[in-house]
């Protein structure tokens, strides 16, 4: 296993456009976790799932976004109806337990809304 | 609710200069930790470091070192004889031990960009 992968690396959509990103985590982690990060600001928290249950939503998620883990594997991050707001880099990590261990990060998605 | 601050937004210096990039982070949690990456231009997030809340320890790795230090709520990074590879932007991040064990992910700064100049 190389590490966290994430596709597609770039992402360019139209206003009001649905996009869905894909994250594949380390295979032995539980824990994966979505962040966005913004130019010149550091990495923000969305979401994150334990194997296949999400169990905690930043209120930066709005309804627009959804996310899925099935099978506690891969996981999908949904923007509905984007809005240009939403440009930014969309960063997946992962680990193996929760806040005592380091996290391992994707190469990101990053997401153009024109 | 936990912060962290980190007040250089960009630090330049010549190679082989010593840098020291600063961290100054909030929690109400007696069990927290701190972390440091790194974000070269490929955009990647590499982890640097962990450090928990009990274990005030400095570290050193090679050419980085790390000072934690409680009494001030800062756990400050620093490169000695720097290279031009070390540019990249760095952030510090803080996560809290709640009873059911780190819910909400990672808090980060806003980071610092480091330029080494040859």
């Amino acid at each position: 296993d190389t590490g966290v992968s994430q596709d597609p690396r770039h992402k360019i959509t139209k206003r009001g456009q649905n996009v869905t990103f894909r994250c594949d985590p380390i295979s032995e982690h539980n824990r994966l976790y979505w962040y966005r990060q913004t130019l010149g600001q550091g990495p923000e928290f969305l979401t994150y799932f334990q194997n296949e249950a999400q169990l905690e939503k930043s209120r930066l998620l709005s309804d627009r976004f959804s996310a899925e883990r099935p099978k506690g594997s891969f996981s999908t991050l949904e923007i509905q109806r984007t809005e240009q707001g939403d440009s930014a880099m969309y960063l997946c990590a992962s680990s193996s337990q929760g806040a005592s261990t380091e996290a391992f990060f994707g190469q990101g998605t990053r997401l153009t809304v024109v | 609710a936990q912060k962290v601050t980190q007040a250089q937004t960009e630090i330049s210096v010549v190679e082989k200069e010593d840098v020291t990039l600063d961290c100054v982070y909030e929690t109400r949690d007696t069990t927290y930790y701190l972390f440091w990456y790194k974000q070269p231009p490929s955009g990647e997030l590499v982890f640097l470091i962990r450090r928990n809340s009990f274990d005030e320890q400095n570290e050193i790795s090679g050419r980085y070192s790390w000072n934690f230090q409680k009494s001030t709520s800062s756990f400050n990074f620093t490169i000695t004889a720097s290279q031009v590879v070390d540019s990249a932007v760095y952030f510090c991040a803080l996560s809290e031990e709640y009873s059911g064990g780190g819910a909400d992910g990672l808090t980060f700064g806003k980071g610092t960009h480091l330029i080494i100049q040859p």
